[in-house]
């Protein structure tokens, strides 16, 4: 069974720019979450999708966004990137409906902004 | 009192003997407890959890200790092995597929 799929692995942008991450979650999981992770802060949680809604949203900026598609990839959006928004961007998939349950995560995109 | 606060940030332990990481917690409505272990360019993988209806939890040389009055838990790897030097989260959750996570421990388990 194949894992949670990320993609770009890694990208450089400028600040100002935005960018797009893609997730592709295990097959028959219909929950994805993502989550931020810097040295600073560590593993911050941005969102979660289920059924093409976002069930959960963490305190971060509008900048910010995602959407999941009826096939349950899931992308999230940076817009106006600035010097802080560089980290690992961890995408997790999940079985679980209703009460939480284990996240598998992906390898990640590491996002530079210079 | 939503955050999870994770000690020692890092921890170097001989190889046999026995890896102790601590979490405290706020939110006495968090209801789910897991530990991920996160391997250098990996994402976190799950290594055991706990609800707070059970004390403590052992899977293999993996034990969560979970203290519901003190609010903490604990996680402890006995006779740890080279192979288990990663860096270590403690989560926590309310009812909902959003976890908060301790800042990590990096472990280091010297032959």
């Amino acid at each position: 069974k194949a894992g949670v799929t990320q993609t770009p692995r890694y990208l450089i942008k400028t600040r100002g720019q935005q960018v797009t991450l893609s997730c592709s979650p295990i097959s028959g999981h219909r929950s994805v979450s993502w989550y931020q992770q810097t040295p600073g802060q560590g593993l911050q949680f941005l969102f979660e999708y289920f059924s093409e809604t976002q069930r959960n949203k963490g305190n971060f900026p509008g900048r910010f966004s995602g959407r999941q598609f009826s096939n349950s990839r899931s992308e999230m959006n940076v817009s106006t990137l600035e010097l802080g928004d560089s980290a690992l961007y961890l995408c997790a998939s999940s079985l679980s409906g209703t009460q939480v349950g284990e996240l598998f995560f992906g390898e990640g995109s590491r996002l530079t902004v210079l | 009192q939503q955050q999870v606060k994770q000690s020692p940030q890092s921890l170097i332990v001989q190889k046999g003997g026995i890896s102790i990481i601590n979490c405290a917690y706020e939110n006495t409505a968090f209801d789910y407890f897991p530990w991920y272990q996160q391997f250098p360019g990996k994402g976190p993988a799950l290594l055991i959890a706990i609800r707070p209806d059970v004390s403590e939890k052992k899977e293999g040389r993996f034990t969560i200790s979970f203290n519901k009055s003190a609010k903490q838990f604990s996680l402890h790897i006995m006779d740890s092995q080279p192979g288990d030097s990663a860096t270590y989260f403690c989560a926590a959750s309310q009812g909902a597929q959003k976890l908060v996570f301790g800042q990590g421990t990096r472990l280091t388990i010297n032959p």
